[in-house]
């Protein structure tokens, strides 16, 4: 089947910088998306999502970029703090579906 | 709330025995749904379950099979364990309804097989 991947396994940044984790889907039927954040020893805890009728969301120091035309969401996050430091995982769902296909992820690691 | 519970934390079989993981989801929660997650392969999607029945399956031989039982906890076996087997077992439930797609995941159950 279509799978969603990520360009970079490993990302390292300073404690205050901003961080940028993308992801890259196949499915163009998939309408909703998700990021987690999955710190050591825990399962994967639900960042911020967003549907495709958007191009941009925002939460508390996270920020999901849409782009439907090239297939591609990225997450930001400002001021990036060592509590950051975990894998984060993109996920599809396409419409119609609640099943969502998730990516390799990225393991982000914040020095201080 | 209490938060999604997997019993038991850790594992350790060896080749060819079998193993059943038990899960409790959020109180109110109507889905769960089971993922193996390895190193290699990510998340993979075992299966989904939702009032008692298994709505959704994922590409997994039929040595893993699962249930849910009237109060929505689940459990899921493997049976005939291989060393491929080893990984994280992750359940995660939802609500039921249209806009609850997000998962809430548990801790995982970590199974190694020897």
């Amino acid at each position: 089947g279509e799978s969603v991947g990520l360009h970079l396994p490993t990302l390292s940044v300073q404690e205050g910088d901003n961080s940028i984790i993308n992801c890259a889907y196949s499915n163009s039927a998939s309408d909703y998306f998700i990021w987690y954040k999955q710190e050591s020893g825990k399962g994967p805890q639900f960042i911020i999502d967003i549907r495709s009728n958007m191009d941009k969301r925002q939460g508390q120091r996270v920020t999901v970029l849409l782009n439907k035309t090239v297939k591609h969401l990225s997450l930001q996050i400002a001021a990036t703090q060592p509590g950051d430091s975990a894998v984060y995982f993109c996920a599809e769902i396409p419409g119609g579906s609640y099943i969502p296909t998730f990516g390799r992820g990225t393991s982000l690691i914040v020095h201080p | 709330k209490a938060g999604v519970t997997q019993t038991p934390r850790y594992l350790i079989k060896t080749r060819g025995q079998q193993v059943t993981l038990s899960c409790s989801p959020i109180s109110g929660h109507r889905s769960v749904s089971w993922y193996q997650q390895t190193p290699g392969q990510g998340l993979q999607f075992l299966f989904e379950y939702f009032s008692e029945t298994q709505r959704n399956k994922g590409n997994f031989p039929g040595r893993f099979s699962g249930r849910q039982f009237s109060n929505s906890r689940s459990e899921m076996n493997v049976s005939t364990l291989e060393l491929g087997d080893s990984a994280l077992y992750l359940c995660a439930s939802r609500p039921e309804g249209r806009g609850e797609e997000k998962l809430f995941f548990g801790s995982g159950t970590q199974l190694s097989v020897l």
